[in-house]
Order: structure tokens, then sequence, then C-alpha cells
């Protein structure tokens, strides 16, 4: 089985350019995530897909980012214009829906791809 | 609101030995609780989680973690350590939101260097 497929793996940009990532989950799985890790951090969630609904959007600043997963399957970030703050590692990850209700999904397990390492000059 | 700390930037540990990475939670409610490793330049691999049930939870690559919920504490451990698992450490808890959906909390991640 085929894991989270993620490009670009590396991406320099000078300030105020436009950047987008691309990200394929694994097959079957309904929730896709956007992470962003800074150096010396853990992941921090940006945005959550079910199927092709962004339901958790609370973190991803909202004036130059923006993501789509328009037939619930795969999905593109974008950042525009990048800032040289917005240097870091994008993570896509994705899980299967489990049954249950919430006790069943908080069981889930998220699934992550390679990543795209973003530098902003 | 859902929180894990990794108290120690960096372990390190002797090929052979056995290894501790420690992990501690505050949770509101059941304690949902997994292990990440990443190596570099690569994403994360799952390692094991904890759901319910027994408190030590057996993972991949001979991994293995224990909850305690009087200390609030989900250590991971391993027998005996190798080179090959010298990578960064991440410990996360599920935090949930409305509607029942589920964001992971990560720690700041703990370094493992295996020496020979």
């Amino acid at each position: 089985e085929a894991g989270v497929v993620q490009s670009p793996r590396y991406k320099i940009i000078e300030k105020k350019q436009p950047v987008a990532f691309w990200c394929n989950p694994i097959s079957g799985h309904n929730t896709l995530y956007w992470y962003r890790q800074n150096l010396g951090q853990g992941p921090e969630l940006l945005i959550r897909y079910e199927n092709e609904e962004a339901v958790d959007d609370s973190q991803l600043p909202k004036d130059r980012f923006s993501a789509e997963r328009l037939k619930g399957v795969d999905s593109t970030l974008k950042i525009q214009p990048a800032e040289l703050g917005d240097s870091a590692v994008y993570l896509c990850a994705s899980s299967k829906r489990s049954p249950g209700g919430a006790s069943g999904r908080a069981g889930e397990t998220q699934y992550f791809g390679p990543g795209t390492r973003l530098l902003v000059l | 609101a859902q929180s894990v700390a990794q108290p120690e930037d960096q372990v390190n540990v002797a090929e052979g030995n056995p290894l501790t990475v420690k992990c501690t939670y505050s949770v509101s409610g059941n304690p949902y609780l997994f292990w990440y490793v990443q190596y570099p330049n690569r994403g994360l691999q799952f390692l094991l989680k904890y759901i319910t049930g027994d408190n030590l939870v057996k993972g991949s690559y001979g991994f293995e973690a224990e909850f305690n919920k009087s200390q609030t504490s989900f250590h991971l451990k391993k027998p005996s350590a190798l080179v090959s698992d010298s990578a960064l450490y991440f410990c996360a808890v599920r935090e949930p939101t409305s509607g029942g959906y589920n964001k992971l909390i990560f720690g700041a991640g703990t370094r493992l260097a295996v020496h020979p």
C-alpha cells in the first residue's frame, strides 16, 4: 500500500512569492490533515478535511494561506504571498474514518507523508 | 486544553542498553496518546498508541510504552537500543474538537542518540 505522497520535497522561494504544496493521501482515507512543523518543534495542525469539507481551519492564517480538496482525494495548500516566517516543513497526513462515534475516532491513527521543506529568502 | 510535555531535549544511550523517552500529558477526559518517530528529512512514522486497556502498549520496531494514569505519563521504552534507533521522537495527545473530530497535539520532541 502506497503511503501519503507529497510534492515537492523541497522549495526555495523569495519572500512575497506564491508557493503551493500538493498531497495525495493513502487510498480510502477520508480525513486529510495539513500540519506545519517549525524547526525544533512538533507539528501543529493547520487544517483538517473530512472528504472535501474543511472542518477545522482555526489555525490557518487565512490572510495568506488557502487550501482545497475539491474531489475529496488529493489536496493543495497555498501560501500567497510567502513571508520569511513561513519557512518550515509542511506535513500532510491522512487517516481512515473509524466507526464508533467520537471515541472511535479518537483512536484513529494518522499517517504522515515525507513533508515539503520550505525556505523563504 | 490538552497538552504533552517531553522534558528532555536529548537522550543519550549506549547501544544494547535499555532506553526511555519521557512524556507527560494533561487532558480533560480520557487520554488518547501516541508516539511517532521522525528520521532526518522524512515524515513522522507511527510507533504505537494507547486508547484503552492494558497499560503496556507494544508497537513497531520493538518499542513499547507504559501508560501511567496516576503519574499522567506515557514513557516510550525499548529493552535494547540500536544505533538505527537514533532519531527524533514525538509524543502526542488527541484533542477532541466540536463535532467529535479530533486533532493531535504534539510535544516538542526528544532527540535520541544511540552510541556504538
